[in-house]
């Protein structure tokens, strides 16, 4: 069955560094997102990507961080220089041919910043 | 604050019992997602509910959106230990559904022990 897979599983970094955390979204979808939820609460919303463009972003999507899709499979979320409060479990999702469409997550990825 | 309640946050409960879990908000929505979440898993979704009063089966948990499209309960017969899990619902305010937009709850942890 197809599935949306992540990596790195678990990341642990220092503040200020720089982290990717990458997904590979089922080969034939065409909508892709990244969520994060950080411990003891909600999903949240962070950004979707769409024709090689961001759709839209949240408001905690600020300039630290960055999407690409640089070949035709890897999906990446760049954050700049970590800070303590990104601490979190990142989901990437993908969704067909319609944006309304079943979400599919991966596994997510644990980034620790300390 | 466009908010989406889940209630009972914890429950824990002996195999064979029944258990309603609600989402519960102040908002109308347009559509209304649960997902089950596993332990370092994603969010897998289990159904997705549109008109008001709707009532959707899926073997033992019956899902429901009520006539006013507030609010949502799940109700699983004859719990096992497999439904063990975080059960998240999400509720979409865009008439499409859109994923970019979705709310989340906190949550219901649900234990079935055996």
């Amino acid at each position: 069955e197809p599935e949306v897979t992540q990596t790195p599983s678990h990341q642990v970094t220092q503040m200020g560094q720089e982290v990717i955390l990458r997904c590979v979204p089922i080969s034939n979808h065409l909508y892709f997102y990244w969520y994060r939820q950080i411990l003891g609460q909600k999903v949240e919303f962070l950004v979707s990507f769409y024709n090689n463009e961001i759709s839209e972003k949240s408001e905690i999507f600020d300039d630290q961080f960055s999407v690409e899709r640089p070949d035709g499979s890897n999906f990446t979320l760049k954050i700049r220089s970590t800070k303590l409060e990104d601490s979190a479990m990142y989901f990437c999702a993908s969704t067909g041919r319609l944006a309304v469409g079943e979400l599919f997550f991966g596994e997510g990825s644990r980034l620790t910043v300390l | 604050t466009q908010l989406l309640e889940q209630s009972p946050q914890f429950l824990s409960i002996q195999e064979g019992e029944n258990l309603t879990v609600y989402c519960n908000s102040s908002s109308v929505f347009s559509s209304l997602q649960w997902y089950r979440q596993e332990p370092g898993e994603g969010p897998v979704l289990l159904v997705t509910v549109v008109t008001g009063g709707e009532v959707k089966k899926l073997k033992r948990l019956t899902f429901q959106f009520g006539d006013a499209r507030k609010d949502s309960s799940l109700h699983i017969t004859a719990a096992q230990p497999g439904d063990t899990g975080l059960y998240l619902c999400a509720g979409s305010k865009t008439r499409a559904g859109n994923n970019r937009k979705l709310i989340w709850g906190l949550g219901t942890s649900l234990a079935v022990n055996p």
